[in-house]
């Protein structure tokens, strides 16, 4: 099956420096990704749709200044953490559409802000 | 880790019940989750249930849970054309700590008009 590849799996950083997380689709071309956040204890909650070419379109509440979205390829997308805060500490998970109504996850990145 | 089954495929006809069926290995799952993939759009959450619970429900969505067998349902009453898409079954992967779910691979539900 498809893969999506998701870097790096886990990441320290120190509090008001930047992280960028990769998400890449190994074997397919992906027009749509999509970002999602996992806080402690709770469901998977989508943060942006990123589409290849365009500007990202955030959920409500999710603040595009500093989780900054970058969709350069069909088969990569990026995002960075900007001025990261303990509170940012989560589980942040991608997933690429292979067509509209298959979608492939990455592992998956564990962020600790310290 | 979490390891979480359900069926590839459902067709049904509208106005007809759906039910989803979802197999998971952790015992130890806290809550278990059910996701909506519309086509062109993100996961969103469904539904969810605790443990602790048999069946929850809400409006013309039944979950019921058989922790015994570890098995997990969704059932759509009166299930409309709009009702298409993928429903992803989602656990908790205590392994990996509290942070991460595993997700099933996705069950396509067909709604024939």
């Amino acid at each position: 099956g498809a893969v999506v590849s998701q870097h790096p799996s886990r990441v320290i950083c120190k509090s008001g420096t930047s992280v960028k997380i990769e998400c890449r689709s190994l074997d397919f071309q992906a027009t749509t990704m999509f970002w999602y956040r996992q806080f402690p204890k709770q469901s998977l909650m989508l943060m942006a749709t990123s589409n290849e070419g365009s500007k990202a379109t955030y959920e409500q509440g999710v603040e595009k200044d500093k989780f900054l979205i970058n969709h350069a390829s069909l088969t990569l997308s990026t995002l960075t953490v900007t001025s990261a805060h303990p509170e940012d500490s989560s589980f942040y998970i991608c997933s690429a559409s292979l067509t509209d109504t298959e979608a492939f996850f990455g592992q998956g990145t564990r962020l600790t802000v310290v | 880790g979490e390891d979480v089954e359900q069926s590839l495929f459902l067709s049904v006809r509208e106005g007809d019940s759906s039910v989803i069926n979802c197999t998971y290995t952790d015992s130890s799952s806290t809550y278990l989750y059910w996701y909506k993939q519309e086509p062109g759009a993100g996961l969103q959450l469904l539904t969810y249930i605790f443990s602790n619970m048999d069946m929850k429900q809400d409006q013309r969505l039944t979950v019921l849970l058989n922790k015994k067998d570890k098995h997990l349902s969704l059932r759509i009453a009166d299930t409309q054309t709009g009702d298409s898409a993928i429903y992803f079954c989602a656990g908790p992967d205590s392994g990996a700590g509290s942070y991460q779910l595993t997700f099933g691979k996705g069950t396509k539900l067909s709604v024939i008009p």
